[in-house]
């Protein structure tokens, strides 16, 4: 069965750096397309970067462009989201997720992670 | 402000049927299927419906979508207890090359 699961949250201070994995299991990683998306306490989701299955293509969102890098390793089927100058406003859970189809970007997000929590402050 | 517009709170009685709506635009809903999550207090999300109307296995048919023109819908008919969750809608955005999200409906069964 399809796994995910992330694993680097933790309480950083304001202009700090984090790294955040996701282990991925259960499906043949390196012909999907993968995406991290947020959740700031009591708020909605907020997508913010994805990766095509070579790791060729990224976007990001305006609000981490420039901060925020994300790859993969497809040997390791892992994904993973640098963060540097965190900011107050990057606490969140961040989930990672797997787009729908293979090989191709698609619309939607078939599975999930179960999140990990991010605090920055002070 | 999210870019796509949701109501933040529906409700209804068990055995009715309640909607939720997604607002867009042309670059948005205009040009993409619409998707649905929908996310139990302190789990993850989970896709609902994607491609308009499409459910993934092992959503029931109670669960319904539909999309004109820069509008999409989430239907539930039957409604029942444990679809007391917050859903929300996603889109492909065309001017800002990510996706987009709803801010959410909770839905509160009575």
């Amino acid at each position: 069965q399809v796994q995910l699961v992330e694993s680097g949250g933790d309480l950083v201070k304001p202009g700090g750096s984090l790294r955040l994995s996701c282990a991925a299991s259960g499906f043949t990683f390196n012909d999907y397309y993968m995406t991290w998306i947020r959740q700031a306490p009591g708020q909605g989701l907020e997508w913010i970067s994805y990766t095509s299955s070579s790791g060729n293509t990224i976007y990001y969102a305006d609000s981490v462009r420039g901060r925020f890098t994300i790859s993969r390793d497809n040997v390791k089927n892992s994904l993973y989201l640098q963060m540097n100058s965190l900011r107050a406003e990057d606490t969140a859970v961040y989930y990672c997720a797997r787009h729908g189809r293979p090989n191709i970007r698609g619309y939607y997000f078939d599975y999930w992670g179960q999140g990990t929590l991010v605090t920055v402050s002070s | 402000q999210s870019v796509l517009t949701q109501p933040p709170s529906a409700s209804g009685t068990p055995g009715q049927r309640v909607t939720i709506s997604c607002s867009g635009s042309s670059s948005n809903i205009g040009i993409s299927t619409v998707s649905w999550y929908h996310q139990l207090p302190a789990t993850a999300p989970k896709l609902l419906i994607y491609n308009n109307n499409q459910r993934p296995s092992g959503v029931p048919d109670r669960f319904s979508g539909s999309k004109s023109g820069t509008s999409a819908s989430l239907a539930i008919s039957g409604l029942q207890s444990e679809d007391e969750a917050d859903y929300y809608c996603a889109a492909w955005d065309d001017s800002l090359n990510g996706w987009v999200f709803g801010g959410g409906t909770k839905l509160t069964v009575l």
